[in-house]
């Protein structure tokens, strides 16, 4: 069935360094891949997202990578800083339009 | 505000018991989505309704779940006989179509639900 895997759980920066968070899916028809940030409490908010004819995208602070080949795509969080600290999850979607498959999550701590 | 509301945000029942729960989308979205989170976990699919009819319910563990949305605003998802694997965050989620992969979703603040 649909997967999607992320990687690493756990991601401990210190703040202003970079953090990268990696996911790779399983199904080819997957044409849309959000990325979501979940803090404690609250539902998953959307932060950014790229399309399967885009190879990346970038928001001020955040970027999104794609290589469709390879079924991978990442987040780029620079400049980190304390409020980034969340629960972060990659996401695809597929041409049915409807059913998103999350990843697992990136726990994302960012020190002072 | 604005956003996806859910009712009530934490609930705890007894095994056995049954329990509804409330979500109120965005005004105006037609879709409507509610998935499950465990501890730990990312959110995991449902159902999905389009408008008043569930167009996919293949994310329902087993029939013991049950979601309506009779008018096709608000929505209750429905457990009968509540198992302590029950026990997650249900999430709630709506977006203003559902025709193409790229409508956003807007989630809920979600209900967490203990089952003693």
């Amino acid at each position: 069935g649909e997967n999607v895997e992320q990687h690493p759980s756990t991601l401990s920066v210190q703040e202003g360094d970079s953090a990268v968070i990696k996911c790779t899916y399983s199904d080819s028809a997957s044409n849309y891949f959000p990325w979501y940030k979940q803090e404690l409490g609250k539902g998953p908010q959307l932060i950014i997202d790229i399309r399967s004819n885009v190879g990346e995208k970038k928001d001020q602070r955040i970027a999104v990578t794609l290589n469709k080949t390879a079924k991978h795509f990442s987040l780029h969080i620079t400049e980190t800083q304390p409020e980034d600290s969340a629960v972060y999850f990659c996401a695809a979607r597929g041409l049915g339009g409807f059913k998103t498959i999350f990843g697992a999550g990136t726990r994302l701590f960012v020190k002072a | 505000g604005a956003g996806v509301s859910q009712t009530p945000s934490n609930k705890v029942t007894e095994k056995g018991k049954y329990v509804e729960l409330r979500c109120d989308p965005i005004s105006g979205h037609t879709a409507l989505y509610w998935y499950r989170q465990s501890l730990g976990q990312g959110p995991e699919f449902l159902i999905y309704f389009q408008g008043t009819g569930a167009a996919d319910d293949s994310g329902l563990p087993n029939d013991r779940f049950f979601a309506v949305r009779p008018e096709g605003s608000v929505s209750t998802l429905k457990i009968q006989r509540t198992e302590r694997g029950d026990s997650a965050v249900y999430l709630c989620a709506s977006s203003l179509y559902a025709t193409t992969s790229y409508n956003e979703q807007f989630f809920g603040p979600g209900t967490r639900l203990t089952v003693l």
